[in-house]
């Protein structure tokens, strides 16, 4: 079974950092481009970030931008998010999902295929 | 504001065809594909239709989806109440340089 499994949420104060993490079973990883996506509660869907599977690509929503950093680390098959300077505004449930065949800037990009099942952050 | 324009909710009897609109604009659905996702409360969202129309593994063929010009729709026909959930579109914004999101429709059958 595919799945990915994300970890490291929780409560924060605005200001502070909190790094999350994502890792990916039933499938290769490190072969794939990944995403990060939010939502706020009651809210809908918003993209945050993606990388590459080398990490040679990384593109980031203007929202996070100079304040999150995507990153992964391919030999432990493994995605992360490192949040810095959270704001109240950060507080939301935050899933990665694997691109299924190349990264979203891509004109083969083929959507989300695998999503995890999410991990909450709430900065307050 | 949403970069993709949604209606907030789309009702019908089960038995019934229902349409969602995706409205956006020449540097995203005009350019780019358009991709449907399906959530229920509480959890992640599935990938339901892919660039513009083609169906993700699994999902029935009563699910369609469709696009044209700067728009976007996905047809949903035989509705059953599973399939009440929240449906959103996506697509890359080469403006904007990122993936934009449709507030949302809230299906109820």
């Amino acid at each position: 079974e595919l799945q990915l499994v994300e970890s490291g949420g929780g409560l924060v104060k605005p200001g502070g950092s909190l790094r999350l993490s994502c890792a990916g079973s039933g499938f290769t990883l490190s072969s794939h481009s990944m995403t990060w996506v939010r939502q706020a509660p009651g809210k809908g869907l918003e993209w945050v970030a993606s990388i590459s599977s080398s990490a040679s690509s990384i593109y980031y929503a203007d929202s996070v931008r100079g304040r999150f950093t995507i990153f992964r680390d391919n030999a432990k098959e493994s995605l992360f998010l490192q949040m810095s300077s959270l704001r109240v505004e950060d507080t939301a449930v935050y899933f990665c999902a694997r691109d299924q065949y190349a990264i979203v800037a891509s004109p083969n990009y083929y959507g989300m295929d695998v999503w995890g099942q999410g991990t909450t952050v709430t900065v307050s | 504001q949403s970069v993709l324009t949604q209606p907030p909710s789309v009702s019908g009897t089960p038995g019934q065809r229902v349409t969602i609109s995706c409205s956006g604009s020449s540097s995203n659905i005009g350019n780019n594909y358009v991709f449907w996702y399906q959530q229920f409360p509480g959890t992640a969202p599935t990938l339901l239709i892919y660039r513009n129309f083609q169906r993700s593994s699994g999902v029935p063929d009563r699910f369609s989806g469709s696009k044209s010009g700067t728009s976007a729709s996905l047809a949903i026909s035989g509705l059953r109440p599973q399939d009440a959930a929240e449906y959103y579109c996506s697509a890359w914004d080469d403006r904007l340089s990122r993936l934009v999101f449709g507030g949302g429709t809230k299906l109820t059958v």
